[in-house]
C-alpha cells in the first residue's frame, strides 16, 4: 500500500533555531514529492521535488529529496514565529490519480 | 486569477442531518479534488471528479457523494451525518495532473453536534 509517513509529528523549538522535518514514502511509481505549509485552513504549496539530491530553496527554507533512501527533508534556517504551521509531505499516486499525505508535522515556533 | 473557493467557511449540522458543501476551481481548471482532514490526522483521499465525472473515491462510505457541474464546479454531500464527520473538508483542483500537486482552497469547517 502506497504511503507518506512524516515526522516528528510536532516539534517545539525558540525562534531563530534550524529545524528538520523528515518525511519518508513508498509510492509505486513514483513521481515527485511535495510539501506543503498549512497555517490554519488552505494548505500552500512549498516545494515540488522529483530529481535525488538536487536542493530545492526557497529563502530560509530548503528541501531535498533521496530517491535510493525514500526520503526527503524540509530544513528551516533562523525560524521565525511565522513559521509555526503544520507541514504536510505528500506524493502523487498517478493511477489513481490522487495524491496521498502524511500526518504532518506541527511546528510551533517559541518567541 | 480567483483561486479555488469554498462555501460555506463554516457549518454546525446535527447528527443524522444532511450538508452540502460547495467549492469552484480555479478558472481553466476541469479536475476538483475532496479531502477530509479530521482533527489531528491528515488529509484523507474523498472523491475526484474530471469533466463532469466522478474517477476516483477514497474509503469512504456510499452517504458521502458529490458531482462537478458543466461549469466544473462541484458539491460534496454528506448524508446521515455523524459526529466523527466533524472535520476540515478541503476543495483542490488541477491544471497539469497531480504530479504537480493542487491547488487548494480554504475549507469548510463542519462541525457535527
Amino acid at each position: 500500500e502506497d504511503k507518506v509517513v512524516q515526522s516528528p509529528l510536532s516539534l517545539v523549538v525558540h525562534e531563530g533555531d534550524t529545524v528538520t522535518l523528515n518525511c519518508s514514502y513508498e509510492v509505486t511509481n513514483f513521481r515527485s514529492l511535495l510539501w506543503y505549509k498549512q497555517e490554519k485552513k488552505a494548505p500552500t504549496f512549498l516545494f515540488m521535488l522529483t530529481s535525488s539530491g538536487i536542493e530545492k530553496k526557497s529563502g530560509r527554507l530548503s528541501s531535498i529529496l533521496d530517491k535510493k533512501e525514500l526520503f526527503s527533508i524540509l530544513n528551516i534556517t533562523a525560524t521565525q514565529t511565522g513559521d509555526s504551521a503544520v507541514y504536510l509531505c505528500a506524493s502523487p499516486v498517478s493511477s489513481a490519480s490522487k495524491i496521498i499525505f502524511g500526518s504532518g508535522t506541527r511546528l510551533s515556533i517559541r518567541p | 486569477e480567483a483561486g479555488v473557493t469554498q462555501s460555506p467557511t463554516h457549518l454546525i449540522k446535527t447528527r443524522g442531518q444532511q450538508v452540502t458543501l460547495r467549492c469552484s476551481p480555479i478558472s481553466g481548471h476541469t479536475s476538483v479534488y475532496w479531502y477530509q482532514q479530521a482533527l489531528g490526522l491528515g488529509l484523507q483521499f474523498l472523491l475526484w471528479y474530471d469533466e463532469g465525472e466522478e474517477r476516483n473515491r477514497g474509503n469512504f462510505p456510499p452517504r458521502f457523494s458529490g458531482r462537478q457541474f458543466p461549469n466544473y464546479s462541484s458539491e460534496l454531500n454528506v448524508n446521515a451525518l455523524e459526529l466523527e464527520d466533524s472535520a476540515l473538508y478541503l476543495c483542490a483542483s488541477s491544471l497539469q495532473g497531480v504530479n504537480y500537486g493542487y491547488t487548494f482552497g480554504s475549507g469548510t469547517r463542519l462541525t457535527v453536534v
